[in-house]
């Protein structure tokens, strides 16, 4: 119930291509969704970040597409460049909850010139 | 820079040893949380405090606890370590009680149990 599955583990593109990152939970009860991008030897950091009210949300590049009733959400990075490389986790909340947010596993890009 | 700063960096023990890490929040932030970052588990929420108080509790074992400050720096003490709890532990912080909407993570503490 409480997991986030996400997929895939690794993922490689061209540049300029698109990057597309899919995640699925269970718990009908959370109601944030952010996404986090985290390079080596750093801590996470919040990417972009999309509420169960809303089907899409777009930031520059990157957009959100959420499917409540699919239980799943997607992270799609247009033109994708090399400096997108790194590892990429998807992410749910219950905001009455406090800070418990519950990861995906991951998605390692990596984006070729 | 997240602007939260965790000390050490790195830490090399033994096992069954007792370790504390530390972390200090954006400034203004009352918000503090665990989270540790292992191969096999991925990222774990440990424990959230605000203001002082405990708030949110994930899946932290017995062993490990946790407090913050009223400077609200926190730490994270990790004791009878095995060689399992290796990992990336990272702290983050957020002005708010209500979830990490907007919390900002530190570059983290790697800690190694031989």
């Amino acid at each position: 119930q409480q997991q986030v599955k996400q997929s895939p583990q690794s993922l490689i593109v061209q540049k300029g291509g698109i990057s597309i990152i899919n995640c699925a939970y269970e718990n009908t009860a959370f109601d944030y969704f952010p996404w986090y991008q985290q390079f080596p030897g750093k801590g996470p950091a919040l990417l972009i970040a999309i509420r169960p009210d809303v089907s899409e949300k777009k930031e520059g590049r990157f957009t959100i597409s959420f499917n409540k009733s699919a239980k799943q959400f997607s992270l799609h990075i247009m033109d994708s460049q090399p400096g997108d490389s790194a590892t990429y986790f998807c992410a749910a909340l219950q905001e009455r909850q406090g800070g418990k947010l519950i990861f995906g596993q991951g998605t390692e890009l990596s984006v070729k010139p | 820079d997240s602007g939260v700063t965790q000390t050490p960096k790195h830490l090399i023990t033994a096992t069954g040893q007792r370790v504390t890490l530390r972390c200090s929040p954006r400034s203004g932030d009352l918000s503090v949380y665990w989270y540790q970052q292992s191969l096999d588990q991925g990222l774990q929420f440990l424990i959230q405090y605000y203001n002082g108080e405990e708030r949110a509790k994930g899946n932290i074992l017995e062993r490990f606890s946790a407090q913050q400050f009223p400077d609200l720096h926190s730490e994270l003490n990790l004791s009878s370590l095995e060689l399992g709890d290796s990992a990336l532990y990272f702290c983050a912080s957020s002005p708010t009680v209500l979830g990490n909407t907007e919390a900002f993570f530190g570059q983290g503490t790697r800690l190694t149990v031989v």
